[in-house]
């Protein structure tokens, strides 16, 4: 069984400074990875993906995720946060041989100005 | 990035009565999709993943009848809430797979209020 783990409800960081979203995953074989954000009332975004290859993802809106195959995590990081990245962010994984999504709890991130 | 539609964004319905709603893949052929429920502040809950030509496949606990899954061609797939209540009331989601680089798009949601 696939399964990903959020360890933080919520994260706040003031506009400007570093900010990491935690994942952690478990699956059977090669992961694929994927970061979602959610805004109020709104669908899920693609924010960015590790399938193979360089273990530094980057993605859309300044994110990027390094895959840890060894502690089997995959962080989201941005190292400049602004008030308009606050929003519920998903962590999902799937198997290589698996057609659906785990998702992890959701981490609430909050910028203050 | 691949483009998927949901109508309609936000739907209010009488007890009892039935609703539908379409999941569109715009730009991309989807031979499969996934039906999500999502509560306030929580993560997806998988309802089913709707197969194109096929039955769709329902997770554990997920009422067959009462969700009507229909995938008639590849690029719709449609989820009808029969005889809906006030409990079915929720934030209904569905994605798909565009099959190259597996990412799943996620459509934009839609609101059901059972009044």
């Amino acid at each position: 069984a696939q399964s990903v783990a959020q360890p933080e409800d919520q994260v706040n960081v003031a506009e400007g400074n570093p900010l990491t979203v935690k994942c952690t995953y478990s699956v059977s074989g090669n992961p694929y990875l994927f970061w979602y954000v959610q805004y109020p009332n709104r669908g899920l975004q693609f924010l960015l993906k590790y399938i193979t290859g360089d273990n530094l993802v980057k993605g859309s809106y300044g994110f990027e995720a390094e895959f840890n195959k060894s502690q089997t995590s995959f962080h989201l990081k941005k190292p400049s946060a602004l008030v308009s990245d606050s929003a519920l962010y998903f962590c999902a994984v799937k198997g290589f041989n698996d057609y659906k999504l785990s998702f992890g709890a959701g981490t609430t991130v909050t910028v203050r100005a | 990035g691949a483009v998927v539609s949901q109508h309609p964004s936000r739907v209010i319905c009488k007890s009892g009565t039935s609703v539908k709603i379409e999941c569109r893949s715009l730009d991309f052929q989807a031979t499969t999709m996934f039906w999500y429920r999502q509560f306030p502040k929580k993560s997806l809950m998988l309802m089913a993943t709707s197969n194109e030509g096929s039955k769709a496949t329902y997770e554990q606990g997920v009422e067959k009848d009462k969700f009507l899954i229909n995938h008639a061609s590849l690029t719709l797939s449609t989820l009808t809430v029969t005889s809906a209540h006030p409990e079915d009331s929720s934030f209904y989601i569905c994605s798909a797979n565009t099959g190259s680089g597996n990412t799943i798009y996620f459509g934009e949601g839609s609101w059901l209020t059972v009044v």
